[in-house]
């Protein structure tokens, strides 16, 4: 389908570990954006690529989180050292200017469990 | 700084019967605003959104959202429920210099009963 993709969709891990998430956009759009999903927070803003331009990262909890967007497509969302807390559904979307009207879609999610 | 409130977690409604989840924002600057829909396991979908214009806003599968600036609130309603309404529900703002940055309510699930 054309739709946002995002890999794995579950993933187990153990305190310490280090985690890739993957995310896919739509074809075509500048935008991307990654949230997590918890049950303590609800769903939180972590980090926003437009474009060529530096990336927004003020939703990062700490430094053990970071994400990169190669060639303005694929986005690789890496948590090092994984703690309890991590525990989440990370979310991402992607819209077609990133503008304030523009609707954002959203992959399923990868399940993420620190154990 | 931009904030959402939804009131109620968890909303029952029975099948044909109103269902009204309720949505009041903070914001310092002019608000867009958006309800989403999340069914289990499947990522977030648009339902309709806000940004100028006309105050009351048609989405899909026959929901509607009256945006309220006196009242800071942008309600979700749907006349007649369905059981395939089921799901959880999220509004979410944003403003500014906020890129499309999303700042999400806590969510609000939405129960139909036969």
């Amino acid at each position: 389908g054309a739709g946002v993709s995002q890999s794995p969709s579950n993933k187990v891990t153990e305190k310490g570990k280090d985690v890739e998430l993957r995310c896919d956009p739509i074809s075509g759009h500048t935008a991307l954006y990654w949230y997590r999903q918890s049950l303590g927070q609800g769903l939180e803003f972590l980090i926003y690529f437009q474009g060529n331009s530096a990336p927004d990262k003020s939703g990062l909890p700490s430094d053990r989180f970071s994400a990169e967007r190669t060639g303005g497509s694929v986005s690789t969302l890496t948590i090092q050292r994984t703690q309890q807390e991590d525990s989440a559904v990370y979310l991402c979307a992607s819209s077609f200017d990133g503008g304030i009207f523009g609707e954002q879609f959203f992959g399923p999610g990868t399940r993420l469990t620190v154990l | 700084a931009q904030s959402v409130t939804q009131l109620g977690s968890h909303v029952s409604v029975s099948e044909g019967a109103l269902v009204l989840l309720r949505c009041n924002y903070s914001s310092s600057v002019p608000p867009y605003l958006f309800w989403y829909v999340q069914y289990p396991n499947q990522g977030l979908q648009l339902l309709l959104k806000y940004t100028t214009g006309a105050t009351l806003v048609k989405g899909i599968n026959g929901f509607e959202a009256e945006f309220k600036k006196s009242e800071t609130s942008f309600h979700l309603t749907k006349p007649s429920a369905h059981m395939s309404d089921a799901a959880e529900y999220f509004c979410a703002v944003s403003g500014g210099t906020s890129y499309g940055k999303l700042t999400f309510g806590q969510g609000t699930i939405l129960t139909v009963h036969p």
